[in-house]
């Protein structure tokens, strides 16, 4: 049961454009909704959090949209740079009641110089 | 860098065997977190400790064991290994309990453990 789905396994994009990542959830009850970058040969690293209340978050380039009535979040990057190439997790937390912390599958993101 | 190590980083063992990977969190941090990443998959969480304590379980195998020790270093103990265990380990580490203001983790480099 994927709670947390990434349905894009790669996305190609050219330099100066914007990246769109897509993540999907099934369950209403998190409470935060987390992107990850992932450098081969690293650990994953935060990139930006939105709460459950919120609808969108900014962070530089970096920009999180929440659709809770679709059970959606995107993560727009404006403009992509080279170096943004990584894969992508969201991840999704639950504080109340049982804990959890799910992650999707991951979407390799490539933009092109 | 992330502050958060691992070691090994990496493993070759034979199947049956039993293997320990060790993780030490960032300073001052109090929780650790171990996921497992096989091929092609997401990241599965398996196991969370917070000052000692066992505080959340994931999709973590009875074969599978951690414990957090009081100096906060993390072990993860895995036993009877198979050839599906081979995975890519990783730890991670937050100041807070459940992750209130975004919940944000820090991860280590991750331990490659291959079960031949």
């Amino acid at each position: 049961d994927q709670q947390v789905k990434q349905n894009s396994p790669s996305l190609s994009v050219q330099e100066g454009r914007i990246s769109i990542l897509n993540c999907d959830y099934t369950n209403s009850m998190f409470d935060y909704f987390l992107w990850y970058k992932k450098y081969p040969a690293e650990g994953p690293t935060f990139l930006i959090s939105i709460s459950s209340i919120k609808d969108k978050n900014e962070d530089g380039r970096f920009t999180v949209f929440l659709n809770k009535s679709a059970k959606h979040l995107s993560l727009h990057i404006v403009p992509s740079q080279p170096g943004d190439s990584a894969v992508y997790f969201c991840a999704a937390l639950r504080l109340s009641g049982t804990y959890k912390y799910i992650f999707g599958t991951g979407t390799r993101l490539k933009v092109l110089a | 860098d992330s502050g958060v190590t691992q070691t090994p980083k990496h493993l070759i063992t034979a199947t049956g065997q039993r293997v320990t990977l060790r993780c030490s969190p960032r300073s001052g941090d109090l929780s650790v977190y171990w996921y497992q990443q096989s091929l092609d998959q997401g990241l599965q969480f398996l196991i969370q400790y917070y000052n000692g304590e066992e505080r959340a379980k994931g999709n973590i195998l009875e074969r599978f064991s951690a414990q957090q020790f009081p100096d906060l270093h993390s072990e993860l103990n895995l036993s009877s290994l198979e050839l599906g265990d081979s995975a890519l380990y990783f730890c991670a580490s937050s100041s807070r309990t459940s992750g209130h203001l975004g919940g944000e983790q820090f991860f280590g480099p991750g331990t490659r453990l291959t079960v031949l």
